[in-house]
């Protein structure tokens, strides 16, 4: 049972790089989201998709864009990457995605990335 | 706005011993949820516990109890019986039925000592 999967695990860039961060999941789940984890501050919300065909901002968008592929994939793309995007990327989903508040969110394993 | 607070950057307990990490809350929603994840070193988010705003009862699973004190806006994980494998970083989230999206505070790095 993979759950939600992210690629790649570790990623170095270089100032000025672009990649895409990749996330798919196998629950049917309608909601996915992006966050980032940095020392002291726990974990923020970049982007989400409440369901297929959208996407939202969260607390930090800057620097980043994301496409829902299908219900399954949801990826993060950094056209430019920064110093001040090395963290901890976790993709999650959510099932519903209708607001509910009892709504659990299912954890990626992460992707540590460095911008040097 | 929404807001979650973790005081306490680490603790530390003895095996065998409870200990409570604090949580407060900020929302003017009434309909929220809040939720406890632990990260260990190996670094996955694992759920642990969830609490309704209106739920009446403090939610238990297992060693895991959330104390929920509404009027305050405290949403407290008591873990009893500490054990070795407790050792970790704990998150306090919070989703407002308004806002929709879950939020998190900073957490509190916890060491169990034998």
């Amino acid at each position: 049972n993979a759950g939600v999967t992210q690629t790649p695990k570790f990623q170095v860039l270089k100032t000025g790089q672009s990649m895409t961060l990749q996330c798919a999941q196998d629950m049917n789940h309608n909601s996915m989201y992006w966050y980032r984890q940095d020392p002291g501050m726990g974990l923020r919300l970049i982007y989400y998709s409440a369901s297929e065909g959208t996407t939202d901002k969260g607390e930090v968008p800057n620097g980043y864009n994301v496409s829902r592929l299908n219900k399954r994939e949801f990826s993060l793309r950094l056209e430019s990457a920064a110093p001040s995007q090395t963290s901890v990327y976790f993709c999650a989903s959510s099932e519903a995605g209708q607001g509910l508040t009892n709504e659990k969110l299912f954890f990626g394993s992460g992707t540590q990335l460095s911008v040097l | 706005a929404q807001k979650i607070t973790q005081t306490q950057p680490g603790m530390f307990v003895q095996e065998k011993e409870a200990v409570t990490l604090d949580c407060t809350y900020d929302t003017s929603d009434p309909s929220y949820g809040l939720f406890w994840y632990k990260q260990p070193s190996s670094g996955e988010m694992i759920f642990l516990i969830y609490q309704g705003s209106y739920d009446q009862q403090n939610a238990t699973e297992g060693r895991y109890s959330l104390n929920f004190q509404k009027a305050r806006k405290s949403a407290n994980l008591v873990i009893s019986a500490s054990q070795l494998g407790d050792s970790a970083m704990y998150f306090c989230a919070m989703r407002a039925r308004g806002y929709n999206k879950l939020i998190f505070g900073a957490g509190t790095r916890l060491a169990v000592h034998p």
